[in-house]
């Protein structure tokens, strides 16, 4: 089976600008969640999405959103980008999520660098 | 300003030895733990996983020990080799499904 797959592996933009990530979730998982991993603040959770609907929320702005396709890939946007939002952007697929003790598999993430 | 990144503990052990990587968690009432290894310019990949009604799990050469009294884990890697240099996570399972990680511990293996 493929893995979690993500596009882009790497973005630069500019203050003020918005970005779109994507992810592909592996075959037959259908909750996604999303993570930014910084070096000061470590893997800190953004949301999670399943059947298409958000399911779960960090403490995180309203810059930051998502949304999930009846096939289970999902996509994050950030809008009106700020030199913090710089990370690596992990997404991480598994068969159910939620409170269902299940595997999070994760991609290899998006870097994005904000300048 | 500059950003002050998190200080990873890091552990640093010769090839061929055990490895012994700790972390503290902080919810009581979790239910549901995960080790993961990071390596440079990737995504954090699974290694095993234990629950709260466990105390000890085995993997292939990996073993997790869950102390629920003192709220602490720890994963344990038998004869360590230079492909287990990485970053070590372990995470919690949240309430409502999310994993809260830890700050991660940095593995050096010495050949």
């Amino acid at each position: 089976k493929a893995g979690v797959t993500q596009t882009p592996r790497y973005l630069i933009k500019t203050r003020g600008q918005q970005v779109t990530l994507s992810c592909s979730p592996i075959s037959g998982h259908r909750s996604v969640s999303w993570y930014q991993q910084t070096p000061g603040q470590g893997l800190q959770f953004l949301f999670e999405y399943f059947s298409e609907t958000q399911r779960n929320k960090g403490n995180f702005p309203g810059r930051f959103s998502g949304r999930q396709f009846s096939n289970s890939r999902s996509e994050m946007n950030v809008s009106t980008l700020e030199l913090g939002d710089s990370a690596l952007y992990l997404c991480a697929s598994s068969l159910a999520g939620g409170r269902v003790k299940d595997t999070q598999y994760f991609g290899p993430g998006t870097r994005l660098t904000v300048l | 300003g500059e950003s002050v990144g998190l200080h990873l503990p890091t552990l640093s052990v010769q090839e061929g030895d055990n490895s012994i990587i700790n972390c503290a968690y902080s919810n009581s009432a979790s239910d549901y733990f995960i080790w993961y290894k990071q390596e440079s310019g990737k995504g954090p990949q699974f290694i095993i996983d234990i629950r709260s009604n466990m105390d000890k799990r085995q993997g292939q050469r990996v073993t997790v020990l869950l102390n629920k009294t003192v709220k602490h884990l720890s994963l344990q890697i038998a004869a360590t080799q230079p492909g287990d240099s990485a970053v070590y996570f372990c995470a919690e399972r949240g309430s409502q499904g999310n994993l809260i990680f830890g700050k991660g511990t940095k593995l050096s293996v010495k050949p």
